[in-house]
């Protein structure tokens, strides 16, 4: 079956610092890829996607890039900023090859991400 | 504001009891999926509607039910509620060509 796996956490960084959370997935077929952000109390907002090997999704500044040989889509952010600190949640559904997602999304465990000033 | 509205935002009660939370999908989005998130489980997918019918299961206990509406919009029923139920439940939209999106979720305490 598909399954999501992320780097454990919690990740603890100073403000202006680079961030990598490593995420890497087990699916058959032509999944599509995401990452999801959850800032505290809130839910869940998409940040930003791929739908097919070597997309690049971006958002905010951050990025993730769809590696098919790797099974890989980690996320990573330049600088980061003390408004970044939240729970990141690297997920996949299932996609045919044109692109129509089937099912659910199945969720990595998250990743808590704390910035200091 | 991604356009899912779950109500009510918070539940407190007993065990025992029974209880009901509220889905309103984005506008055009036929399919609702509905998540648990707890501390020690993580994000669990529950169920999946596509208009009216269910499509997915997942770990859904036999104590809990789903439906979806006519108008779409769909409830979570909880029953014979024990502690470990406490958890917040998502709700999400879309699918297809369109990602999910999610509901700021209803917050179960179970006492």
């Amino acid at each position: 079956g598909n399954s999501v796996t992320q780097m454990e956490g919690p990740v603890t960084l100073s403000e202006e610092a680079f961030l990598t959370i490593n995420c890497t997935y087990t699916a058959t077929g032509y999944p599509s890829l995401f990452w999801y952000v959850q800032y505290p109390g809130e839910g869940l907002q998409l940040l930003l996607k791929a739908t097919k090997a070597d997309d690049k999704g971006s958002n905010k500044g951050f990025e993730a890039t769809y590696r098919k040989e790797t099974t890989s889509f980690h996320l990573e952010k330049g600088s980061v900023q003390v408004s970044d600190s939240a729970v990141y949640f690297c997920a996949l559904i299932f996609s045919n090859a044109g692109g129509t997602s089937y099912g659910k999304l199945t969720f990595g465990q998250g990743t808590i991400l704390t910035v200091h000033p | 504001d991604s356009g899912v509205t779950q109500t009510p935002k918070h539940l407190i009660t007993a065990t025992g009891q029974r209880v009901t939370l509220r889905c309103s999908p984005r506008s055009g989005d036929l399919s609702v999926y509905w998540y648990q998130q707890s501390l020690d489980q993580g994000l669990q997918f529950l169920i999946q509607y596509y208009n009216g019918e269910e499509r997915a299961k997942g770990n859904i206990l036999e104590r809990f039910s789903a439906q979806q509406f006519p108008d779409l919009h769909s409830e979570l029923n909880l029953s014979s509620l024990e502690l470990g139920d406490s958890a917040l439940y998502f709700c999400a939209s879309g699918g297809g060509y369109s990602p999910l999106h999610f509901g700021n979720g209803t917050r179960l305490t179970v006492t």
